[in-house]
C-alpha cells in the first residue's frame, strides 16, 4: 500500500482538463510534488513544493493544496500529457519519503 | 546538465548481494542530499534511502533497513547502494535521485538500472 491515495487512472478528450488528486495525511505538513513517467523513462518533476513550476514545464501544468490534498490540473490536454503521474511527498516528520500508487492519464 | 548514471545492475541470486552506483556530474555533488528510489515492474515508485550530503545522516524505508546501505563518495562523485540479502521483491529498477533542498525535493532522476532476483 502506499502513504498517498491516488485515483487510479483518470481519461479525458483533448483540448479538456484533467484533475488528479492525491491525499494524504502528511500533506498537511510537508509539500506535495507531482512526476510524470512515460513508458520505459524516468519520472520527470511537474510541479514541485504544492504548485510551483519548474523550468521548461508547460504553463498547462498547475498544482494546488487543500488541508491534506494536494492536486495535479492539465488544462487543454494534448495527446503527448498521457502517462502516468505520481505526487510524492515526506512523512510527517520529514525522515522519509512517500509516494502515491500513481495515476495513468488516458487522452481519449 | 545535471547527469546521473546508474550502473551495477543486473540478475542475482535470492540471498545474493550486489552495488550500485551512480555517477553524478553537472552540478556540485557535495552539496546535495541524495536518494534512492525503485519501481517494480508495472508498480509506482517507492522511496528506498537517503543520504545527507556529507554522507553523516542515513535513512531508510521499513523494507530495506538492515539489509541495505547507502553510502557516497564526495570526492569521485557517485553515491553507492549496497544491497544484501536480496530477494524477490527487491527486483525493480532503480533510480538515483537529486534532492535539491535536502527535503525530498527530488528535481533530477537517473535512467534507472535493473536489478532482478531469481534463481
Amino acid at each position: 500500500s502506499y502513504d498517498l491515495t491516488q485515483p487510479p487512472s483518470v481519461s479525458v478528450s483533448p483540448g479538456q482538463t484533467a484533475r488528479i488528486t492525491c491525499s494524504g495525511d502528511a500533506l498537511s505538513k510537508q509539500y506535495g510534488y507531482w512526476f510524470q513517467q512515460k513508458p520505459g523513462q524516468a519520472p520527470v518533476l511537474v510541479i514541485c513544493k504544492d504548485r510551483e513550476r519548474p523550468s521548461g514545464i508547460p504553463e498547462r501544468f498547475s498544482g494546488s493544496s487543500s488541508g491534506t490534498t494536494v492536486m495535479l490540473t492539465i488544462s487543454e490536454v494534448q495527446a503527448e500529457d498521457e502517462a502516468d503521474y505520481y505526487c510524492q511527498s515526506a512523512d510527517s516528520s520529514g525522515s522519509r519519503g512517500v509516494f502515491g500508487g500513481g495515476t495513468k492519464l488516458t487522452v481519449l | 546538465e545535471v547527469q546521473l548514471v546508474e550502473s551495477g545492475g543486473g540478475l542475482v541470486q535470492p540471498g545474493g548481494s550486489l552495488r550500485l552506483s551512480c555517477a553524478a556530474s553537472g552540478f556540485t555533488f557535495s552539496s546535495y542530499y541524495m536518494q534512492w528510489v525503485r519501481q517494480a515492474p508495472g508498480k509506482g515508485l517507492v522511496w528506498v534511502s537517503r543520504i545527507s550530503s556529507d554522507g553523516s545522516s542515513t535513512t531508510y524505508a521499513d523494507s530495506v533497513k538492515g539489509r541495505f546501505t547507502i553510502s557516497r563518495d564526495n570526492a569521485n562523485n557517485t553515491l553507492y547502494l549496497q544491497m544484501n540479502s536480496l530477494r524477490a521483491d527487491d527486483t525493480a529498477v532503480y533510480y538515483c535521485v537529486r534532492d535539491l533542498s535536502g527535503d525530498f525535493y527530488f528535481d533530477s532522476w537517473g535512467q534507472g538500472t535493473l536489478i532482478t532476483v531469481s534463481s
